[in-house]
């Protein structure tokens, strides 16, 4: 079974510092991996998407992700936080084929930005 | 414009009281899923669907009906509602498996 683990359920960082936020997963076949982010009283919207190909992922708002199957990893990160980055992130994982219609999502990381 | 659409927003029920949360899509989508998210335990799929009569369980299905009659509608029914049920809840849609889900805005349940 798929599983994915966010390091960190509160990350805080000063405006203009890089932002860094963990993701490890598990699964037995090269999985879909996904980065989505939660503004205060919204629904969830996609950062960015990795499913084949180039590693390093470039997302929306100058966020990005490199998956590294070595490390079982797809951390984010954005080189200059900016107050309006604060939020919900979540990372996500399903498979290939049959089992792309099942998301399984990590706990949650919220990203505090200090002025 | 593309969107997801849930009703009601947020609702207060008693236990044993049943309902349902509607859910609406306009993209034309195959793909259709609810959510339940709850502190510190992220988003959990409740129940899935592929297309038009094919519905699939989740992680935590227990207590809750889905059915898919027409496309674009994908209901959530609680019959006997229990406290730990309560929830925020949300309704996504995609066009195809893996690919990039679209969330509605949610549903926050208060199960008394």
């Amino acid at each position: 079974a798929q599983s994915v683990t966010q390091l960190g359920s509160h990350v805080s960082v000063s405006e203009g510092a890089l932002v860094l936020l963990r993701c490890n997963y598990s699964s037995s076949v090269p999985p879909y991996l996904f980065w989505y982010v939660q503004y205060p009283n919204q629904g969830l919207q996609l950062l960015l998407k990795y499913t084949t190909g180039a590693t390093l992922v470039k997302g929306i708002n100058g966020f990005e992700a490199e998956f590294k199957k070595s490390e079982t990893s797809f951390h984010l990160t954005k080189p200059s936080a900016h107050m309006s980055d604060a939020a919900e992130y979540f990372c996500a994982v399903s498979g290939p084929f049959q089992g792309a219609q099942k998301l399984v999502f990590g706990q949650g990381t919220r990203l505090t930005i200090n002025p | 414009e593309a969107q997801v659409t849930q009703n009601p927003r947020y609702l207060i029920t008693v236990t044993g009281k049943k309902l349902t949360v509607t859910c609406s899509q306009n993209m034309n989508h195959e793909y259709m899923s609810w959510y339940r998210q709850d502190p510190g335990l992220g988003l959990r799929q409740i129940y899935y669907s592929m297309n038009v009569e094919v519905t699939d369980k989740g992680d935590v299905p227990e207590g809750y009906k889905v059915s898919r009659k027409e496309k674009r509608n994908f209901p959530l029914i609680l019959e006997s509602p229990s406290p730990n049920q309560t929830s925020l809840y949300f309704c996504a849609s995609s066009d195809r498996g893996g690919g990039i889900q679209y969330f509605g805005a949610g549903t926050r349940l208060s199960v008394l």
